[in-house]
């Protein structure tokens, strides 16, 4: 089975930090994504990455940054955390279908 | 751009029939369906790729109508196990890898 491992369940962060999540999957693929899931708004794509350094933005860029420096993992940094950053986060690697990770619920007060 | 879901929200008895509806503006290439039960990471359900595909999965099947841009989700002689929200991502025919997921339908099966 396909494992997507998210590094943190929970964590919560004050404004301004810069915060780092994980996320480690095992099946060698090229595609992995990074969404934040809110109530009513489903799940919205931050950055995808189709290979090692390769990234791309998706529908809501602003405030976040990604690095993919081996195939395996892919991280999404903020910045500058701010309050309207709390939410779920879920990771996502392959491609017809994707595999997700657990999700951290993060807190930023 | 996100893709469109109907209804938001439905409740059923045990046993009866449901319809979740995923609608586009964009040409699309596939629709994916994913469920997600409370607490727990969105599972892969199926993927249509061609105009006109349907395919199952157990008692649950779904179309793809390419030329409407649309796809259907049928879920019949519905379980409690069906409880929960469903997603249907698209990947437009100009962005291939980048699936774009809607805001998600809740259903919930009742006894």
């Amino acid at each position: 089975d396909v494992k997507v491992t998210q590094s943190s369940r929970y964590l919560v962060k004050r404004t301004g930090e810069k915060v780092f999540l994980e996320c480690v999957q095992d099946m060698d693929h090229e595609n992995m994504f990074w969404y934040r899931q809110d109530p009513g708004l489903g799940l919205r794509l931050i950055y995808f990455s189709y290979d090692v350094k390769m990234k791309e933005k998706g529908d809501i860029p602003e405030g976040y940054s990604v690095s993919r420096e081996k195939k395996e993992r892919f991280s999404l940094i903020l910045e500058s955390a701010s309050t309207n950053q709390t939410s779920m986060y879920l990771c996502a690697s392959g491609y017809q279908p994707q595999h997700f990770g657990d999700g951290t619920r993060l807190s930023i007060l | 751009q996100q893709p469109v879901q109907s209804p938001q929200a439905v409740i059923l008895r045990e046993g009866e029939d449901a319809v979740i509806n995923c609608s586009s503006s964009k040409a699309l290439y596939s629709v994916h369906w994913y469920r997600q039960k409370h607490g727990e990471a969105p599972v892969f359900l199926m993927i249509l790729l061609k105009g006109g595909e349907q395919k199952g999965h157990e008692k649950i099947s779904a179309s793809f109508n390419e030329k409407k841009q649309q796809s259907s989700l049928y879920l019949t002689a519905s379980q409690l196990s069906y409880s929960g929200t469903y997603f249907c991502g698209t990947e437009e025919k100009t962005s291939y890898d980048k699936v774009i997921f809607g805001p998600g339908t809740s259903l919930s099966v009742i006894p």
